[in-house]
């Protein structure tokens, strides 16, 4: 069954570093997403991706945030200045059609300290 | 008002138990509809697409009613395995697609 891959499964770093985490989506999917959890909430839409550009985002993702898909595969999120209160759990997403379901990927902890 | 609003729970149930959930969501304008599972730290899964007509899959049924802006699942024979958090989930399918996810319930089936 196609996966979405992540990695890495967990990141630690240092407040005020960046982080960039990857995500290799279903290869036939067209649309791509960042989701987040932080511990014991809900899954929290950040963005969605679509033929090369941003499709939405939400207010969460603000200018310290940043989405690229560099080649045919990779869907990378960057954080730029990592805050404390940016560690959860992220999940890349990809589906068929804007209207499907997602596959999620496992999930890259973040922890920032 | 939440966009997706689930049951609180948590549900304790026995195993054989038939156990439902419950669901609203505040947009009109939604037009797809899941039921997910989490397993404690990993990802959602999808369990069930919900469809007005309703539909049924082993022992989960999905139920949707449009006009209520209502979703359930119910679960039938509940095994223990059946035990993690369950997630109503609307897709409003404009712009990006996103998916907007209630807060969860969680189940523990009980031997």
């Amino acid at each position: 069954e196609p996966e979405v891959t992540q990695t890495p499964s967990h990141q630690v770093t240092q407040m005020g570093q960046e982080v960039i985490l990857r995500c290799v989506p279903i290869s036939n999917h067209l649309y791509f997403y960042w989701y987040r959890q932080i511990l014991g909430q809900k899954v929290e839409f950040l963005v969605s991706f679509y033929n090369n550009e941003i499709s939405e985002k939400s207010e969460i993702f603000d200018d310290q945030f940043s989405v690229e898909r560099p080649d045919g595969s990779n869907f990378t999120l960057k954080i730029r200045s990592t805050k404390l209160e940016d560690s959860a759990m992220y999940f890349c997403a990809s589906s068929e059609a804007r209207d499907r379901d997602d596959t999620f990927g496992s999930g890259t902890r973040l922890t920032v300290v | 008002r939440k966009e997706v609003e689930q049951d609180p729970g948590p549900f304790n149930v026995p195993e054989g138990a038939t156990v439902a959930f419950n669901c609203t969501y505040s947009n009109s304008a939604s037009q797809s509809f899941f039921w997910y599972r989490q397993d404690c730290r990993k990802e959602p899964k999808l369990l069930m697409s919900v469809y007005s007509s309703g539909n049924e899959d082993g022992r989960f049924t999905a139920q949707l009613n449009r006009a209520s802006q209502y979703i359930s699942l119910l679960i039938r024979d509940s095994k223990l395995s059946d035990s993690a958090t369950y997630l109503c989930v609307v897709n409003r399918g404009n712009q990006g697609g996103k998916l907007i996810f209630g807060q969860g319930t969680e189940l523990s089936v009980k031997p």
